[in-house]
């Protein structure tokens, strides 16, 4: 049973547009999220993170917005650029083994940016 | 400061064979843990190492096994290895402060089982 949903298996955005990924979680005990971006043949890299006291965490282009009332979870990239164009996951921590190591990651959207 | 490294890169082994794949962590980095990525699967959790042991496991056999040395580089063992455990092993360390609430990859041990 899935516990990190990203129904998107890809998505193809054209360059300057706003990229959105979506993410869904069934757990009401996840409390801290995190997105990582993997390019081919490269381990996936930290992108941006987000508490569940928060509803919005934004670094530079990359903002991700949390609604905990339907459990999911968004990232936009704005403006996208072809650089972008990766694997993104959306991970949570284990909350039963606790601290941050112990990940649970979704199934990642596939994001093609395109002059 | 250099990243994490992990080596060898890519491996063919057959069935019934073992394997292992080491980790070097991020210098200062005392937490390394393992994680497995396939098609189907995605990412999976294999275990994480503090301070020579082990502190959290996954859900795979007893056939996958790990270690870590004092000097935090850490390895992992496959041994009977079967088709299916053919995927990306991926490494991934994390620090103190604000090192801690990330993991930091390195680039994989892509294994296939022939």
């Amino acid at each position: 049973d899935q516990q990190v949903k990203q129904n998107s298996p890809s998505l193809s955005v054209q360059e300057g547009r706003i990229s959105i990924l979506n993410c869904d979680y069934t757990n009401s005990m996840f409390d801290y999220f995190l997105w990582y971006k993997k390019y081919p043949a490269e381990g996936p890299t930290f992108l941006i993170s987000i508490s569940s006291i928060k509803d919005k965490n934004e670094d530079g282009r990359f903002t991700v917005f949390l609604n905990k009332s339907a459990k999911h979870l968004s990232l936009h990239i704005v403006p996208s650029q072809p650089g972008d164009s990766a694997v993104y996951f959306c991970a949570v921590p284990n909350p039963i083994s606790g601290g941050y190591n112990k990940l649970i990651f979704g199934a990642g959207t596939r994001l093609a940016v395109h002059p | 400061k250099a990243g994490v490294t992990q080596t060898p890169r890519y491996l063919i082994k057959t069935r019934g064979q073992q394997v292992t794949l080491s980790c070097s962590p991020i210098s200062g980095h005392r937490s390394v843990s393992w994680y497995q990525q396939t098609p189907g699967q995605g990412l999976q959790f294999l275990f994480e190492y503090f301070s020579e042991t082990q502190r959290n496991k996954g859900n795979f056999p007893g056939r996958f096994s790990g270690r870590q040395f004092s000097n935090s580089r850490s390895e992992m063992n496959v041994s009977t290895l079967e088709l299916g455990d053919s995927a990306l092993y991926l490494c991934a360390s994390s620090g103190s402060g604000t090192d801690n609430e990330k993991l930091f990859f390195g680039s994989g041990t892509q294994l296939s089982v022939l």
